[in-house]
């Protein structure tokens, strides 16, 4: 079964607004890492946060951690129209030989 | 570029045909893994290798094989596909297997017909 799961499924806003993606997921983990993929393309990575880090930024963006809901958030601020992509939570569960498992993902639009 | 190349972007091929797929990189990494991504689904971890050696096969059919002559390259060997193999199929890398982020390739678009 999927170990991670992305909410919402989709997301449209307007160019300046802040978007903002959950990912759940089901077992323990060693850590978490979002990913964005442009239409067609692979994936590029963004960011990964430890099981023991609760915050992290990275310029627009800033992920957290709630392991004790097994829940993960990911925010990117003052969004731009070059944000439309999909973005993926992908986890490492600490008892799959450290395997990262992907999310179904979530396809951001953002409108000019 | 993201120093992970794949080739061919497109193949179209019959379902009598073979054919391979072909990554690359030159990042220095040790690990390499083949993943599937298929319309609405999330994606799938077929194959992964640490250092040259494989350590997991997701329970792929025998129709993909994999190959990893050395730790830059990897080709996925694919004969006698079904409709249903039509996906694109991902390459990535990292420098272990553990907690560190993946470079994925641009990936290849196979349409089986």
């Amino acid at each position: 079964s999927q170990q991670g799961e992305e909410d919402p499924q989709a997301l449209s806003i307007q160019e300046g607004e802040n978007a903002t993606m959950n990912c759940s997921y089901k077992t323990s983990i060693n850590n978490l890492q979002w990913y964005r993929q442009n239409s067609g393309r692979g994936l590029v990575h963004l960011i990964l946060i430890r099981s023991n880090e609760r915050e992290k930024h990275s310029g627009r963006l800033r992920v957290t951690l709630d392991t004790s809901k097994k829940s993960s958030s990911l925010l990117i601020t003052a969004s731009r129209a070059a944000d439309t992509a999909s973005y993926f939570c992908a986890t490492d569960p600490n008892n799959a030989g450290n395997m990262l498992t992907f999310g179904g993902g979530t396809r951001l639009m953002v409108k000019p | 570029e993201t120093g992970v190349t794949q080739t061919p972007r497109h193949l179209v091929m019959g379902m009598t045909n073979k054919k391979s797929l072909k990554c690359e990189q030159h990042l220095g990494h040790n690990a390499m893994y083949w993943y599937k991504q298929s319309a609405k689904k999330p994606l799938e971890l077929m194959f992964v290798y640490n250092f040259k050696e494989q350590t997991e096969n997701n329970s792929v059919p025998s129709r993909f094989s994999p190959e990893c002559p050395n730790s830059s390259h990897l080709f996925l060997h694919l004969h006698t596909l079904q409709p249903e193999d039509s996906a694109l199929y991902l390459c990535a890398s990292s420098q272990g297997v553990g907690a560190y982020g993946y470079t994925f390739g641009s990936g290849t678009r196979l349409t089986v017909v």
